[in-house]
C-alpha cells in the first residue's frame, strides 16, 4: 500500500523568499506522483505532475518538483514565494497499476507568505 | 475551462437523517470519484465509479454510504443515515481515463456538518 508524508504541516516564507515543501512516498511499484494546491473556499487544483517521464517537472505558477527515486522523494519548490502562493498544498501518489485512478493524499502543508 | 461542479456548497444535516450531495461533472468524463477530507486531516479516497459500476471502495464506504449516476449527467453520494463523523468536505472528481497520465479534475466541494 502507498503512503505519503509531508513534512511540516505550517511552513512560512517571506516574500520573494525561496519555497520548499517536502514530500516522501512509500509504494511497491513506481508511482505517479502530484503536488495539489487548495485555495481557501476552493478545491484541489492540480499544479504538477510525474508521471515517469523527466524527474524534473515544472507546474503552474512557477513551482516544480524533482522525483529522486533513491530518496523516495517529490519536493516542491518556487525559487521566489508570492503572497498569492498562500495556500494549503497536498502531495499525493497513485500506482502506475492502478485500475481505477486512486490517489492517496499526504496530510497536507499550510504555506503562508508574509510580508 | 470545463469545471466539476458540487452542490451544495455547504450542507448542515441533523445526526441520522439521509443527505445527498450531488455533483455534476464535465461532459466527456467516464471516471468518477469521491474524496473526503475531515478538518485538519488528510484527503481520503472514499470509492471510484465507472460504466455505472463502483470499481474500488475503501473502508470508510460503508453500507451508510452509496452513489449513482441516475440521469447519465450528475453523479451523487448519498449518506443514509449521517453520524457526527461524518462531517468533512466532501469533494467529487473526474476524468476522461482511470490512467493518471492525464490527470482528474476536482470539484470545488461541499462541506457537510453533522449536527
Amino acid at each position: 500500500a502507498q503512503s505519503v508524508t509531508q513534512l511540516g504541516s505550517h511552513v512560512s516564507v517571506s516574500e520573494g523568499a525561496l519555497v520548499l515543501l517536502r514530500c516522501n512516498y512509500s509504494s511497491s511499484v513506481p508511482p505517479y506522483l502530484f503536488w495539489y494546491v487548495q485555495y481557501p473556499n476552493q478545491g484541489l487544483q492540480l499544479l504538477l505532475k510525474y508521471t515517469s517521464a523527466a524527474t524534473l517537472v515544472k507546474g503552474i505558477n512557477g513551482f516544480e518538483a524533482e522525483f529522486k527515486k533513491s530518496e523516495t522523494s517529490f519536493h516542491l519548490t518556487k525559487p521566489s514565494a508570492h503572497m498569492s502562493d498562500a495556500a494549503e498544498y497536498f502531495c499525493a501518489v497513485s500506482d502506475i497499476g492502478t485500475s481505477y485512478g486512486k490517489l492517496t493524499f499526504g496530510q497536507g502543508t499550510i504555506l503562508t507568505v508574509h510580508p | 475551462e470545463p469545471e466539476v461542479t458540487q452542490t451544495p456548497s455547504h450542507q448542515v444535516t441533523q445526526m441520522g437523517q439521509e443527505v445527498i450531495l450531488r455533483c455534476v461533472p464535465i461532459s466527456n468524463h467516464l471516471y468518477f470519484y469521491w474524496y473526503r477530507q475531515i478538518l485538519g486531516q488528510k484527503v481520503e479516497f472514499l470509492v471510484s465509479f465507472y460504466n455505472n459500476e463502483i470499481s474500488e471502495k475503501s473502508e470508510i464506504f460503508d453500507d451508510q454510504f452509496s452513489v449513482e449516476r441516475p440521469d447519465g449527467s450528475n453523479f451523487t453520494l448519498k449518506i443514509r443515515s449521517t453520524k457526527l463523523e461524518d462531517s468533512a468536505m466532501y469533494f467529487c472528481a473526474g476524468g476522461q481515463t482511470s490512467r493518471l497520465v492525464y490527470g482528474y479534475t476536482f470539484g470545488s466541494g461541499t462541506r457537510l456538518t453533522v449536527v
